[in-house]
This record gives C-alpha cells, structure tokens and sequence, in this order.
C-alpha cells in the first residue's frame, strides 16, 4: 500500500507555544489530507479535511484559529497547535488519499503523541 | 447520519482459536468498508478494503465479509498468534465520499 509518513511521532511542549506537526505522502500525490485526533482507548475524532492549495474544511467544535492546517503541495500538509494547553495533549493522526475515498483506500500515518506540559 | 459500531469493544482469545470481529452500520448505502489495524501508539495499518459490489475479501488468514442488506461486516482471523493482538477498527465512507466513519474498535488479546 501506499505511504503516508508523519513527522515527529512525539513531542514535548511547553504551555503556551506551537507546534507544527508534517503529514507526507512518499509515494503517490495526496489531493485531500485529513488531520484526526484521538483520546485514550477511543476511535479517531476527524478534526478537518484540507485539499491541496484551498483552505481546510473543520469539523464542527473544532477551533480553526488554534488548529492551523496547511495542505500547500501533493505530498504534504501541515497541522500546528498554537498556544498549546495541556488539554491539547493527544494523539494525532494524518491521513492521505489521491482521490474519494469512495473510490480508493484511505492511508494513515503513524501517529504523533503531543504532550503540553 | 452514519453510525458504525463495533461490539464487543474487547476481546481475550487462546492463541490457535479463530477470530471474529463485527462491524455494524446503519446506512447500508455504503460505497466501501475498510478494517485497519493499530498497534498502541501507532497509526492505522489497511488490512483490508471491500467494495460495496463485493461480498467478501480475503487476505492470508484474514477474510471479511459485507452484507449491506443487513448493515454488518465481519473480520475473521484464522489460527490467531500473539502478534494478532492490538486494535481493529472498520470506518466506511460517508454519503459524500469524503469522510470516513470509524466504529469504536475491538481491541484483541491473544493469549500465549
């Protein structure tokens, strides 16, 4: 299948400053990305959809100033937590496709774990 | 508005024994449903991913079957190993196509 790779897989953080989390797609182009969150033992929470070169769509209760997604080329898009709090701690999850997801399997990275101290 | 539901939410087997795992939706006008594997702290691996036109998907020892008419999809893992052990969620397309909706997830021990 194809691969989705997500940079970093942990991160530490101080209360109050951003962090910029990466989604690459390393093989194939990546049309729509979708940026999850997860809480402990729960399934994924779909925070927002980004299309290459427009802006993301979110998801409802989802802040758009404190979740900054950017999606400027084919094979990456960018989510940065500004002014971090320790309730953002989470686990966050990018997902990439070229197409539908009708059409075509949806491919995930691995992951990253923030924890806002 | 899709539901998709995933019971039970956990699961202990003897290593050999086969699995079944279920995967329950409530808009059978589904146009795919896709399992995936996570490992604790890790990302979602594709194990299978079954058209709406297809009644079942087979992949070594893993084969999941769709029926739409009555809204459910079940992995089977045969001869489970320890290393079976983590996570399975099934998450299906939305009306749109767009997004995916994921059940709650079996997680799955197989005991040495």
């Amino acid at each position: 299948g194809a691969v989705v790779s997500q940079h970093p897989s942990w991160v530490i953080c101080k209360s109050g400053t951003s962090v910029k989390i990466e989604c690459r797609s390393l093989d194939f182009q990546a049309t729509t990305m979708f940026w999850y969150r997860q809480f402990p033992k729960q399934s994924l929470m779909l925070m927002a959809t980004s299309n290459e070169g427009s802006k993301a769509t979110y998801e409802q209760g989802v802040e758009k100033d404190k979740f900054l997604i950017n999606h400027a080329s084919l094979t990456l898009s960018t989510l940065t937590v500004t002014s971090a709090h320790p309730e953002d701690s989470s686990f966050y999850i990018c997902s990439a496709s070229n197409n539908l997801l009708r059409d075509t399997e949806a491919f995930f990275g691995q992951g990253t774990r923030l924890t806002v101290v | 508005k899709q539901e998709v539901t995933q019971i039970p939410a956990a699961l202990s087997v003897p290593e050999g024994e086969n699995l079944v795992l279920n995967c329950s939706f409530t808009d059978s006008a589904i146009y795919n449903l896709q399992w995936f594997r996570q490992d604790p702290g890790k990302g979602l691996t594709s194990l299978l991913l079954i058209q709406s036109s297809q009644r079942e998907q087979t992949s070594g020892r893993l084969n999941a079957s769709l029926d739409k008419s009555s809204g459910r999809s079940t992995l089977y893992i045969a001869a489970s190993q320890p290393g079976d052990s983590a996570t399975y969620l099934c998450a299906t397309p939305g009306a749109a196509g767009n997004k995916l909706t994921f059940g709650g997830g079996t997680r799955v021990l197989v005991k040495p």
